[in-house]
């Protein structure tokens, strides 16, 4: 069974660093690109990046590259998604997600999300 | 203001069909046929339900169909239940820098 298993809830402060995590398994972990999409509270996804863990290519969106870090370690199929100094409007649900076979276009398997909550 | 447009909400009654659109350009839903549709219950991540443009992944009803004509993209939902009312968003690549974009979500209300 594929599964997407990302690290709990975060409470954080602007100015301090992050790292999220999304453990995948039941698949092989290097052969599927793995992607990163936000939603704000109430609001809509926004696609933020992806990352394929055979080979590190990495992709972002213009609107968070620059605002975040995307990588993963292969040697136990998990992916991170990073700060190096949060913002309150960083607030939000992450999810991480497969893409399909064939690419990135598309994702099959979702996450449970990450809420990052960030305040004085 | 997302990338692809959508209606805020649509509604419908029990065993009725709803359609939700999804207007881009030829840039992305348009130009490509790598559209696809996620359902999202409250509280929970989303769940592919159509990718691209018309099909449907294995265990997904045949009461969830999708179609595009032009710069616009359709989900249909058949024989409406109570547990289709759900927050609905279409995606699609596109050329730009940007990868791909998702719609801003249509709320879908099972009356």
């Amino acid at each position: 069974e594929v599964q997407l298993v990302q690290s709990g809830a975060e409470v954080k402060k602007p100015g301090e660093s992050l790292k999220i995590s999304c453990k995948g398994s039941g698949y092989s972990f290097t052969s599927y690109w793995i992607g990163w999409v936000r939603q704000m509270p109430g609001k809509g996804l926004e696609w933020m990046g992806i990352i394929y863990p055979g080979d590190s290519d990495t992709r972002y969106s213009p609107s968070f590259q620059g605002q975040v870090t995307i990588s993963a370690d292969k040697s136990i199929s998990t992916a991170y998604l990073q700060w190096s100094s949060l913002k309150a409007s960083d607030t939000a649900m992450y999810y991480c997600a497969r893409g399909v076979s064939y690419g990135w276009f598309h994702f099959d398997y979702w996450g449970q999300g990450t809420l990052v909550t960030v305040s004085s | 203001q997302s990338a692809l447009t959508q209606p805020a909400s649509v509604s419908g009654s029990p065993g009725q069909s709803i359609t939700i659109s999804c207007t881009g350009t030829s840039s992305d839903v348009g130009g490509y046929n790598y559209v696809s549709w996620y359902q999202q219950h409250p509280g929970k991540a989303p769940k592919l339900m159509i990718y691209d443009v018309s099909n449907r992944p294995s265990g997904v009803s045949n009461r969830f169909s999708g179609s595009k004509s032009g710069n616009t993209a359709s989900l249909t939902i058949s024989g409406l239940q109570a547990e289709d009312e759900a927050d609905y968003y279409c995606s699609s690549y596109t050329s730009s820098s940007t990868y791909v974009v998702f719609g801003g979500g249509t709320k879908l209300t099972v009356l």
